[in-house]
């Protein structure tokens, strides 16, 4: 199995800040990696898929990047409503998937 | 507009079963991938099934052979049977529709649509 971990685990940023967040797989999947924000009390929101194609109406200060075992996604200028947890999802198995942990980012 | 209604969650003792439903609109649901979701309290995601739009399915390690997923299209929902329930089980249930391909063709595999969930309680 596809195991997958981020870091941070959480982290504490303010708003305009660039936030870095990491996903690393525990094997090659090349492109095969998604991001979704999922913020309290709601069902996910799919950011990114392929590693870097936004999806549509997801704003351009999110990004992603990455190919292999190694991934990253980056917001640019953090926002109030930015303030979530961050998944990343593999998809190399697909249509069997696989989650991150979760990163989550909170104010400073 | 695209909406998914998850239904059927509560409490059960351990070793019991629940039959979770999810009712789908707004698209054309033969077409799409439909996938379980869950999440324990405070924890992360974890996908736990999946049936295609020709109705192969898979199953997460932790509950193939417990859980069975199953689709009614002339019914436009999708269904969780659950048996011999753990308190480890114990989640919120999210269905979401699965995307395989993008309108370019390159493989997303994304879950861009999903319900607001249901709550099951494994507990005695």
């Amino acid at each position: 199995d596809i195991q997958m971990t981020q870091s941070p685990s959480s982290l504490s940023a303010s708003v305009g800040d660039r936030v870095t967040i990491t996903c690393r797989a525990s094997q090659s999947i090349s492109s095969y990696l998604n991001w979704y924000q999922q913020k309290p009390g709601k069902a996910p929101k799919v950011l990114i898929y392929a590693a870097s194609t936004l999806q549509s109406g997801v704003p351009s200060r999110f990004s992603g990047s990455g190919s292999g075992t190694d991934f990253t996604l980056t917001i640019s200028s953090l926002q109030p409503e930015d303030f979530a947890t961050y998944y990343c999802q593999q998809t190399y198995t697909t249509p069997q998937f696989t989650f991150g942990p979760g990163t989550k980012v909170d104010i400073k | 507009e695209v909406q998914l209604v998850e239904s059927g969650g509560g409490l059960v003792q351990p070793g019991g079963s629940l039959r979770l439903s999810c009712a789908a609109s707004g698209f054309t649901f033969s077409n799409y991938d439909m996938h379980w979701v869950r999440q324990a309290r405070g924890r992360g995601l974890e996908w736990v099934s999946v049936i295609g739009a020709a109705g192969d399915t898979y199953y997460s390690g932790s509950v193939k052979g417990r859980f069975t997923i199953s689709r009614e299209s002339d019914k436009n929902s999708l269904y969780l049977q659950m048996t011999n329930l753990r308190d480890e089980d114990t989640a919120r249930y999210y269905c979401a529709r699965g995307v395989r391909y993008d309108s370019s063709g390159y493989y997303s595999g994304v879950m861009d649509h999903w319900g607001q969930g249901t709550l099951v309680t494994v507990s005695s």
